[in-house]
């Protein structure tokens, strides 16, 4: 069964830390990962992950994956309250229509 | 910046009732889904849409589940006879076509089963 599996689950700290997100994947014809960010609702989209070991950044936040150990991680530098939110890791398929698989996310609380 | 647009954002529906929820996409998006989150748990996908039919859905898209695209803008997702685990946030999404992976989600429509 396809798996996408984050840690921590939640993880708190205070303005000014970086941060280090983990996700690992077991997807069968796997193609991509994405990364999301829910703050209240909505999941808005990061990152789409498809190559090994190239960097994707934006602002203080940057991804990486890693295909042969079928994880990627996502850094945010220099953390701000604003950044507190779900940080959700998705996989998807090769060949499929774009339907995702969800981790469980990370609930990242940033404290001033 | 566009956005998918969904209502209610929030609906409250006896077991056994039909509901329908509503979703507006981005106007020059080609693909369509509909994704749940049970309170506490995971995002999880139902459904996806393109060129007016299903083109995926999951084993939680049993037959109480149906969706359409009546007018080429909205796009529903019908249950026809809720059940209290059906009690969650759905989540409308759209993308662009081919290649943009990058999903727009909607605000959602919690949905209470009682």
């Amino acid at each position: 069964e396809d798996k996408v599996v984050q840690s921590p689950l939640s993880l708190v700290v205070h303005e000014g830390d970086t941060v280090t997100l983990n996700c690992s994947y077991e997807v069968t014809n796997f193609r991509s990962l994405l990364w999301y960010k829910q703050e209240k609702k909505a999941p808005t989209f990061l990152f789409m992950l498809t190559s090994s070991g190239i960097e994707k950044k934006s602002g203080r936040l940057s991804s990486i994956l890693d295909k042969k150990e079928l994880f990627s991680i996502l850094n945010i530098t220099a953390t701000q309250t604003g950044d507190s939110a779900v940080y959700l890791c998705a996989a998807l398929h090769r060949g499929s229509q774009g339907n995702l698989i969800f981790g469980k996310g990370t609930k990242l609380s940033v404290k001033p | 910046e566009p956005e998918v647009t969904q209502t209610p954002s929030h609906q409250v529906t006896q077991m056994g009732q039909e509901v329908i929820l509503r979703c507006v996409p981005i106007s020059n998006h080609l693909y369509f889904y509909w994704y749940r989150q049970i309170l506490g748990q995971k995002v999880e996908f139902l459904v996806s849409f393109y060129n007016n039919e299903i083109s995926e859905k999951s084993e939680i898209f049993d037959d109480q589940f149906s969706v359409e695209r009546p007018d080429g803008s909205n796009f529903t997702l019908k249950i026809r006879s809720t059940k209290l685990e059906d009690s969650a946030m759905y989540f409308c999404a759209s993308r662009e076509g081919r290649g943009h992976y990058g999903y727009t989600f909607g605000s959602g429509t919690r949905l209470t089963v009682v």
